[in-house]
């Protein structure tokens, strides 16, 4: 069974401050892909970033970064110089290439960030 | 590109009346995905539609759950006979299966059964 782990519930930081959000996977797959999406006040999931397991270079995108390690089952996401704008709840989440029909994801519980001016 | 959309985005009911939720995904996305997210839990997978085809289906989705997709286009998530539990956030996901298939989500219908 595949699980998502996201161990820090809330984050509180100051505007410019970098902080990264933690993301621990299991998956018995060899295939599979990670997946970031942000959900700000208004409640719709923004899509953030895909990763696909058989590549592990890091991506950068402006002030986001992402670190996966497989060797560590983790994927985390830095913002760098946070803004006020960065205020959301970020699920890091998982699906499986195995299946054949669909790709299912499953999230982490999510990690509220509260950037302060 | 129009994005996935949802109505209502909100919906108060009483326990034990039905309630019907509508999903229209991004045009030519063939896949379409219904899931819950009750409060401060990240979302669940609930059912996943192939085109016209339910494919897939939560053991989260209980007999009083259904969901259809006529045509291959917008789908629709009936929950009937409401219990106060069923209060969530409904979204509702496409995509184009593919290799890079990646889900985009519309704003959600908001459920709350009194």
């Amino acid at each position: 069974a595949q699980k998502v782990t996201q161990a820090q519930t809330e984050i509180s930081v100051v505007e410019k401050e970098d902080v990264t959000l933690d993301c621990v996977y299991e998956t018995r797959d060899t295939t599979y892909y990670l997946f970031w999406y942000k959900q700000p006040p208004s409640g719709e999931l923004v899509f953030l970033i895909r990763r696909n397991s058989f590549d592990e270079q890091n991506e950068i995108s402006g002030r986001y970064s992402w670190n996966f390690q497989k060797s560590t089952s983790s994927f985390n996401f830095t913002i760098t110089a946070s803004q006020v704008v960065d205020s959301a709840v970020y699920f890091c989440a998982l699906s499986e290439a195995y299946r054949d029909a669909g790709n299912m994801l499953t999230f982490g519980g999510g990690t509220r960030l509260m950037v302060k001016p | 590109d129009t994005g996935v959309s949802q109505d209502p985005r909100h919906k108060i009911t009483k326990r034990g009346q039905n309630v019907t939720f509508r999903c229209d995904p991004i045009s030519e996305h063939n896949r379409l995905y219904w899931y819950r997210q009750t409060l401060g839990q990240g979302p669940e997978f609930l059912t996943y539609f192939q085109n016209e085809a339910q494919l897939e289906k939560s053991r989260l989705l209980s007999d009083r759950f259904s969901a259809e997709r006529p045509k291959g286009s917008f789908s629709t998530l009936e929950i009937q006979r409401t219990e106060q539990g069923d209060s969530a956030m409904y979204l509702c996901a496409s995509s184009r299966e593919g290799q890079q298939e990646t889900q985009y989500f519309g704003p959600g219908t908001r459920l709350l059964v009194l």
